[in-house]
């Protein structure tokens, strides 16, 4: 079964908007929540990642929000563009082993 | 650093051979490697685990003598597919975690597709 589950499925965003992608998860054993970025025929690629312990990250123009009690986190990635076109999965683990992923998140960003 | 090479990027071959898949970890030594399979549009599933030294640890549902995993050395993992038939076709993937860094961080390869005719 889908440990991690993600929405929207896709999503279109005007350049300069913000794109928010949102994750939840039930096992409350996983310890790391990180996000990747993936353009077509490309292998993923991390971009920004949280642990259990804080409630935000952010790094440039993309932020983690994570909620803990509602077992939930989001991305945030501000003042979209173009280039941030790409497809989006969040993934969870526990203790390092095996990420399990969200079912991606194709974003489109309009000029 | 942290770089991790896929070869080949793309391969054809006839249905019934056989096809190998190299993972190298290039700057760093990668105790552990995960290989994942990808539809389109679809999410990364994962196959197995391999560890340097030992057998793969696969998922179930995945045929482990049909995809044969061999992690002989702390920076190369080889993914064979025997016997490939066209429900074989898909992008594969695989990623490393190194040895001495957080047990969190994966490298991901760039993806090897293979299409079976």
């Amino acid at each position: 079964q889908q440990q991690v589950k993600q929405s929207p499925q896709s999503l279109i965003v005007q350049k300069g908007g913000i794109s928010i992608i949102n994750c939840a998860y039930e096992n409350t054993a996983f310890d790391y929540f990180p996000w990747y970025q993936q353009f077509p025929g490309k292998g993923p690629a991390l971009l920004i990642a949280i642990r259990p312990d804080v409630s935000e990250k952010k790094e440039g123009r993309f932020t983690i929000s994570f909620n803990k009690s509602a077992k939930q986190f989001s991305l945030h990635i501000m003042d979209s563009q173009p280039g941030d076109s790409a497809t989006y999965f969040c993934a969870a683990t526990n203790s390092g082993y095996a990420l399990n992923f969200g079912k991606g998140t194709s974003l489109l960003v309009t000029p | 650093g942290a770089v991790v090479s896929q070869h080949p990027s793309r391969v054809i071959c006839k249905s019934g051979t056989s096809v190998k898949i190299e993972c190298r970890s290039l700057d760093f030594q990668a105790t552990t490697m995960f290989w994942y399979r990808q539809f389109p549009k679809k999410s990364l599933m994962l196959m197995a685990t391999s560890n340097e030294g030992s057998k793969a640890t696969y998922e179930q549902g995945v045929e482990k003598d049909k995809f044969l995993i061999n992690h002989a050395s702390l920076t190369l993992s080889t993914l064979t597919v025997t016997s490939a038939h066209p429900e074989d076709s898909s992008f594969y993937i695989c990623s490393a975690r190194a040895s001495g860094r957080s047990p969190y961080e994966q490298y991901f390869g760039p993806g090897t597709r293979l299409t079976v005719t």
